[in-house]
């Protein structure tokens, strides 16, 4: 089966300070892409990072990266420099070209303190 | 606004009642998602379709829920004799074909009480 974790039900920073949301999935699929996606308080969902599974080469967009260990599946985020508005539900996310599904972890909580 | 909308954006409703959600799609976006999401949790795959064509269902959808996308355009997703357990947000998603890396575009979502 096809699962993804994130271990960090929430966390909780100063504004300004660097913050690593963790996340690790399970697939037995070779070609897959990995998400994080970011959803605001009562907003909706948006993508924050993407990162395909052949690329060794980690994504970055902005104050957003990802540490992308295949071998040991893992895709965690950094957040620099974080800002009150990054203050939402983080979902780290699967998708398999096998049977379209995005596959969800159960999300992390952050909370930037101002 | 050209994101992807869905109606009604809440829905309260008595046990044993019929429901119907709408989504409308980005208008070039032939893939269309949905997912159910309970408080806390991560979204929980439903169905998809590609065009009008719905390609792959979940397990986990019962008999009572059925979606269409008639014309490969909006879609609708209907749970009939609501239970208790049905309530959740109810999200909506889509997408380009393949060449676009597969970033789903998500509606603000239908959040169904069910009394």
């Amino acid at each position: 089966a096809q699962t993804v974790t994130q271990s960090q039900p929430e966390m909780s920073v100063q504004e300004a300070e660097t913050v690593t949301l963790s996340c690790t999935y399970d697939t037995s699929e070779s070609n897959y892409y990995l998400f994080w996606y970011k959803q605001p308080p009562s907003r909706q969902m948006i993508l924050v990072i993407r990162q395909e599974a052949y690329k060794q080469q980690n994504a970055t967009e902005n104050r957003f990266s990802v540490n992308f260990q295949k071998a040991a599946k893992s895709f965690s985020l950094k957040i620099s420099d974080s800002q009150l508005g990054d203050t939402a539900m983080y979902f780290c996310a699967a998708y398999m070209d096998s049977n379209y599904q995005l596959i969800w972890g159960a999300g992390t909580k952050l909370i930037i303190k101002p | 606004d050209t994101g992807v909308s869905q109606n009604p954006r809440h829905k309260i409703t008595k046990r044993g009642q019929n429901v119907t959600f709408r989504c409308d799609p980005i208008s070039e976006h032939n893939r269309l998602y949905w997912y159910r999401q309970t408080l806390g949790q991560g979204p929980e795959f439903l169905t998809y379709f590609q065009n009008e064509a719905q390609l792959e269902k979940s397990r986990l959808l019962s008999d009572r829920f059925s979606a269409e996308r008639p014309k490969g355009s909006f879609s609708t997703l209907e749970i009939q004799r609501t239970e208790q357990g049905d309530s959740a947000m109810y999200l909506c998603a889509s997408s380009l074909p393949q060449g676009a890396l597969n970033e789903q575009f998500f509606g603000p979502g239908t959040r169904l009480t069910v009394l």
